[in-house]
């Protein structure tokens, strides 16, 4: 297992509400990533960041936000949650340069919004 | 842009028979590929990659897979299957002369039956 740490593992929170998915990795990693995963289903990249101060919109249009003041830390926000927010966040470190863009992932939160 | 296709949603095998998980893949250039498998309810586990070299890649947990560059395939194998072998398979491309971002298949879910 990669040392990469997500919390709260399990969320379910009412409509409205702000939260933070928190995100750390202690490999020293450059790049990190956030996936939504629909349950068995294929991952779809949020957001990205290739260093601190550093961040990307993915392939899928996401209403959260995200910052890296750290480069251990990659935390993302939705200031207004929503039912249509309810899926699985994955969030990945990789190792910026060298032969191949191995990611490592976190255990994931699955966010429920009522 | 890059693409993989998994062309089977599910996989079927008995304990102890061969496994293969199919993956093909559409990029610029020459590949890094990569298998990724997710049980329930965790991220996804790192298997291994082709970088260059050697077509056939050996990764965890007896898993191997054969790059086929004129088929553009890169199927996951292993030669008899466990039944703790069951769970979702995501194969991921990205070209060499970009490598930061991953595209990942639909994913193939596996089950092996005792």
């Amino acid at each position: 297992e990669a040392d990469i740490y997500q919390t709260p593992r399990y969320l379910v929170i009412g409509t409205g509400k702000k939260i933070t998915l928190e995100c750390s990795q202690t490999m020293g990693h450059d790049k990190m990533y956030w996936y939504q995963q629909d349950p068995g289903m294929e991952l779809h990249l949020i957001h990205y960041s290739y260093g601190v101060n550093s961040t990307e919109k993915g392939d899928l249009s996401s209403e959260s936000t995200v910052s890296r003041i750290r480069t251990e830390h990659f935390p993302l926000t939705l200031e207004s949650a929503r039912p249509s927010h309810t899926s699985q966040y994955l969030c990945a470190s990789a190792l910026a340069g060298g032969t191949g863009n191995t990611q490592y992932f976190g255990p994931g939160t699955r966010l429920t919004v009522l | 842009a890059q693409s993989v296709a998994q062309p089977e949603d599910q996989v079927n095998v008995a304990e102890g028979n061969p496994l293969t998980v199919k993956c093909t893949y559409s990029v610029s250039g020459n590949p890094y590929l990569f298998w990724y498998v997710q049980y329930p309810n965790r991220g996804l586990q790192f298997l291994l990659k082709y970088i260059t070299g050697d077509n056939l890649v050996k990764g965890s947990y007896g898993f191997e897979a054969e790059f086929n560059k004129s088929q553009t395939s890169f199927h996951l194998k292993k030669p008899s299957a466990l039944v703790s072998d069951s769970a979702l398979y995501f194969c991921a491309v990205s070209p060499r002369s970009n490598d930061y971002k991953l595209s990942f298949g639909a994913g193939t879910t596996v089950t092996v039956r005792a």
